[in-house]
């Protein structure tokens, strides 16, 4: 199975902040990976999908890139509303699997 | 609108039995690929299984192999997950879900139905 290694586990910032999370695959998956969010007792929303294309009605602050094993979300200027946990999901080949999750957090 | 409908959870003893149905409403249901993905309580996401748009192509996560089933019925714009011989650490929300992995366009998710395996 490919394990999905997601950093930081959590992260403290500001409104207006750029943050980073980075995902790392146990093996090569092309550009076969998804950022989502999820909000507290809600269903998790796509971002990104094949590594660095914006889910239609993402805002423009969110973008993907990586390629192979490494794998970033930037958030260019964090939103109150962004504030969420974050997960990275594989899929190049069964099981499909998540990273860990990263807690957003406000400073 | 659209819609996916998740029922069936509930408190289930280890090494019982339930079924989860998902119903789906304003999309073709019949064209998309159909998912199942998890979270158990306080933890992260979990990719469970998912189904073709036929039926004829199914896939699950190592530890539910051999226990779990997925199936649906186009004609009833339905997806199931029976689910036997539970154990403790199947207990999370389960979520239905379509177009969310690689799938062009919006990405549909029900809103969960929590399912307890306890004595």
């Amino acid at each position: 199975d490919i394990q999905m290694t997601q950093s930081p586990s959590s992260l403290s910032a500001s409104v207006g902040d750029r943050v980073t999370i980075t995902c790392r695959a146990s093996q090569g998956i092309r550009n076969d990976l998804g950022w989502y969010q999820q909000k507290p007792g809600k269903a998790p929303k796509r971002l990104i999908y094949a590594a660095s294309t914006l889910q239609s009605g993402v805002p423009s602050r969110f973008s993907g890139s990586g390629s192979g094993t490494e794998f970033i979300l930037t958030i260019s200027s964090l939103q109150p509303e962004d504030f969420a946990t974050y997960y990275c999901l594989q899929y190049n080949s069964h099981p499909y699997t998540f990273g860990q999750g990263t807690k957003l957090e406000i400073k | 609108e659209v819609q996916l409908v998740e029922s069936g959870g509930g408190l289930v003893q280890p090494g019982g039995s339930l079924r989860l149905s998902c119903e789906g409403s304003g999309f073709t249901f019949s064209s998309y690929w159909m998912s199942w993905v998890r979270q158990a309580p306080g933890k992260g996401l979990e990719w469970v299984a998912h189904i073709n748009q036929d039926g004829r192509q199914k896939y699950y996560v190592d530890s539910v192999q051999g226990r779990f089933t997925i199936s649906r019925d186009n004609a009833q714009n339905s997806l199931y997950l029976q689910m036997n011989s539970l154990r403790a650490e199947d207990t999370a929300v389960y979520f239905c879900a379509s177009k969310w992995v690689d799938a062009p366009g919006t990405d549909y998710w029900g809103q969960g139905t929590l399912v307890i395996v306890s004595s």
